[in-house]
């Protein structure tokens, strides 16, 4: 079974310009979440994205967007760069939320490269 | 709202020594806890869970973790450290929301 795949693995970009970010979660997942790894911050929560439509957001700018196509899979939007926003991006799929279950668990694919020059 | 507390930032520790990397959480209600690992540039690998049932949670590569109720405790050991475990390992909590809340990470330094 594949697992979750993300794309491109590295991308350089100049302040102010936008990125788009991808990712295909593992077949059968409907859940799609992103989250912002900075150096030295942890996991940081963006976006949530189930059957379609945006579940949860974390603390982050309008800026940062996203969606979910019919195939789950997922684009992040970053508008107008800033140096911040340099970081590993990392896309996770889970299985439809049934409750608190093992459907939950999340799986991570290995991240996109961020950096703002 | 959910908090997860990784109390150490980072560990070292010579290898074929034991090591606990500790975790506390903010609820014990219905609460599902996860380690996962992270290797230099790389995603986010699950290293073990716990759902229910036993306390005791063996997982990949010869770690285990124990749940601790009373203490909010879900803290991460390996009786033996290899060079390889040397790693980005990150606590995280599920409850309500469904968005699971990660801690900020602890870094484990494995010497030879």
């Amino acid at each position: 079974e594949a697992g979750v795949t993300q794309s491109p693995t590295h991308l350089i970009k100049t302040r102010g310009q936008q990125a788009t970010l991808r990712c295909s979660p593992i077949s059968g997942h409907t859940s799609v979440y992103w989250y912002q790894q900075a150096l030295g911050l942890g996991l940081q929560f963006l976006l949530w994205y189930d059957e379609g439509e945006e579940r949860n957001r974390g603390n982050f700018p309008p800026r940062f967007s996203g969606r979910q196509f019919p195939n789950y899979s997922s684009e992040l939007n970053v508008n107008a760069l800033e140096l911040e926003d340099s970081a590993l991006y990392l896309c996770a799929s889970s299985k439809v939320r049934s409750g608190l279950s093992t459907d939950n668990e999340q799986f991570f694919g290995p991240g996109t490269r961020l950096t703002v020059l | 709202a959910q908090s997860v507390t990784q109390l150490d930032s980072q560990v070292p520790v010579f290898e074929e020594a034991p090591v606990e990397l500790r975790c506390n959480y903010s609820s014990s209600v219905s609460v599902y806890l996860f380690w996962y690992v992270q290797y230099p540039n790389q995603g986010l690998q699950l290293l073990l869970k716990y759902l229910s049932g036993s306390t005791l949670v063996k997982g990949i590569n010869g770690f285990e973790a124990e749940f601790n109720k009373s203490q909010t405790s879900f803290h991460l050991r390996k009786p033996s450290v290899h060079i390889s475990d040397t790693a980005e390992y990150f606590c995280a909590a599920v409850r309500g929301s469904y968005i699971p809340t990660f801690g900020r990470g602890t870094s484990l330094i494995v010497h030879p």
